[in-house]
């Protein structure tokens, strides 16, 4: 079975702090997302990434930035934390990127600025 | 621009009735894949069914069917002999060939399943 784990499932965080959000897959995905979701919207995604060192900016990548030094690896950065930057963050996995390609998701992170 | 649409923000069923999610999709690729996802209360999203554009059979994945209607650009999720357990939030996506590997989501549907 695939297996997406991300490093904390509640996180309470201050504004102003830089804040890590994680996420492991392993099942040598080449595609990683990082999405957040919030009431009403759906999930909207950040950013991804298509290969190590790859990424690309999604629909909303304003006020983060993202890091993918290893394959199974894929970390999601708030330089500066704000409190509309309060949301749960998706992190999920895709083996290609073709149109049939499921995308398998991590348990979410629960992410509060105070 | 790509855009997926569920306009029901909430539902109810009884237990052991059948249900219909709506979902209505917009694209202009010519190949495309749409998705259904469950949300529970834990947050984890769970994968249920999946339509190829070019299928010519409605998905099924035991309860779950798709009706897909091409022409009217819609993929609804049919759950057959609701269960207390499929309480829950529901996401469409769609997937298409010139989306780099991203989904494009709904705005969910709450489904609540009376007992």
């Amino acid at each position: 079975d695939v297996k997406v784990t991300q490093s904390s499932r509640y996180l309470v965080k201050r504004t102003g702090e830089k804040v890590f959000l994680e996420c492991v897959q392993d099942m040598d995905h080449e595609n990683m997302f990082w999405y957040r979701q919030d009431p009403g919207l759906g999930l909207r995604l950040i950013y991804f990434s298509y290969d190590v060192k790859m990424k690309e900016k999604g629909d909303i990548p304003e006020g983060y930035s993202v890091s993918r030094e290893k394959k199974e690896r894929f970390s999601l950065i708030l330089e500066s934390a704000s409190t509309n930057q309060t949301s749960m963050y998706l992190c999920a996995s895709s083996f290609g990127t073709a149109s049939y390609n499921e995308q398998f998701f991590g348990p979410g992170t629960r992410l509060t600025v105070l | 621009a790509q855009k997926i649409t569920q306009t029901q923000p909430g539902m109810f069923v009884q237990e052991k009735e059948a249900v219909t999610l709506d979902c209505t999709y917009d694209t202009s690729d010519p190949s495309y894949g749409l998705f259904w996802y469950k949300q529970p209360s834990s947050g984890e999203m769970i994968f249920l069914i999946y339509q190829g554009s070019y299928d010519q059979q409605n998905a099924t994945e035991g309860r779950y069917s798709l009706n897909f209607q091409k022409a009217r650009k819609s993929a609804n999720l049919v759950i057959s002999a609701s269960q207390l357990g499929d309480s829950a939030m529901y996401f469409c996506a769609m997937r298409g060939s010139s989306n780099t590997g991203k989904l494009i989501f709904g705005q969910g549907t709450t489904l609540q399943v009376k007992p």
